[in-house]
C-alpha cells in the first residue's frame, strides 16, 4: 500500500521562485491536509480540504495556495519563495472527522529558499 | 494564549524509568485527543486516541482532564526506542472539520 505519497523529498529554490509540492493517497480518504514544521516546532497547518473542491485556511497560509480536484490529489503551491518558508512540508490524510482523525502523513518535503 | 501547549523538554531519563508528559488546550469545545510520536526527520505517527474515561496500551497510559482542559501521556518502564518527540494534538471545532492542531511536542531521551 503507497499510502500518502509525496514529492519531491528534498528541494532547494531561489527567492522569488514557484514550486508546486505534490501529494498523492490512495485510500480514498475525504480529508487531506498540508502542515509544515519548523526546526525544534510542531506542525503547522496551512490548508486543510474535507473533500474534492473545498479547502480552507488552517493556520499559516500566508504565501500558499492548494487546490483540490480530486479526491487522491492535493498539491501545495508556493508562489514568490521567500527564506521564512525555509521548512518541512508534511502533507497528511484521513479518513474523516470524529472518530476517525487518525492523520497518515507522508514521508515530508525539505524545503530551502536561499 | 497557544491552542495546544506543551512542555518541550528534553526530559532525559534512565531505561526502566517513568516519565509523563502533559498537554494542555484552550479550547474548552474540542473533542478529540491523540499523541502521535515522531522519530527524528520523520514523519509522525499516531500513538494512540486519548478518551474520557483514559485509556492504556501497554506501557502507555493517556488520560484527559476536561474541566483542567489538559491530556496526559505516562510511558512506563521507558526504553531506548521510546526515544522520540510526543506530539500532543487536539480537533478544533467545529468538529466536522476534521481539523487538528500540534502542540510543538516534548522530546523524550531514553539514556542506558
Amino acid at each position: 500500500n503507497a499510502g500518502v505519497t509525496q514529492t519531491p523529498k528534498f528541494r532547494i529554490l531561489k527567492i522569488g521562485q514557484s514550486m508546486t509540492l505534490q501529494c498523492t493517497q490512495d485510500m480514498n480518504h475525504n480529508y487531506m491536509y498540508w502542515y509544515r514544521q519548523d526546526p525544534g516546532m510542531g506542525l503547522k497547518l496551512i490548508y486543510y480540504s474535507v473533500g474534492a473542491g473545498i479547502t480552507d485556511k488552517g493556520e499559516v497560509p500566508n504565501g500558499y495556495n492548494v487546490s483540490r480536484s480530486t479526491t487522491e490529489d492535493f498539491p501545495l503551491r508556493l508562489e514568490l519563495a521567500a527564506p521564512s518558508q525555509t521548512s518541512v512540508y508534511f502533507c497528511a490524510s484521513s479518513y474523516g472527522g470524529p472518530p476517525n482523525e487518525k492523520l497518515f502523513f507522508g514521508s515530508g518535503t525539505q524545503l530551502s529558499v536561499l | 494564549r497557544k491552542e495546544v501547549e506543551q512542555d518541550p523538554g528534553p526530559f532525559n531519563v534512565p531505561e526502566g524509568a517513568t516519565v509523563a508528559f502533559n498537554c494542555t488546550y484552550s479550547n474548552s469545545a474540542s473533542q478529540s485527543f491523540f499523541w502521535y510520536r515522531q522519530d527524528c526527520r520523520k514523519e509522525p505517527k499516531l500513538l494512540m486516541s486519548v478518551y474520557s474515561s483514559g485509556n492504556e496500551d501497554g506501557r502507555f497510559t493517556a488520560q484527559l482532564n476536561r474541566a483542567s482542559q489538559y491530556i496526559s501521556l505516562l510511558i512506563r518502564d521507558s526504553k531506548l526506542s521510546d526515544s522520540a518527540t510526543y506530539l500532543c494534538v487536539v480537533t478544533v471545532p467545529p468538529s466536522n472539520t476534521g481539523k487538528l492542531i500540534f502542540g510543538q511536542g516534548t522530546t523524550l531521551q531514553v539514556k542506558p
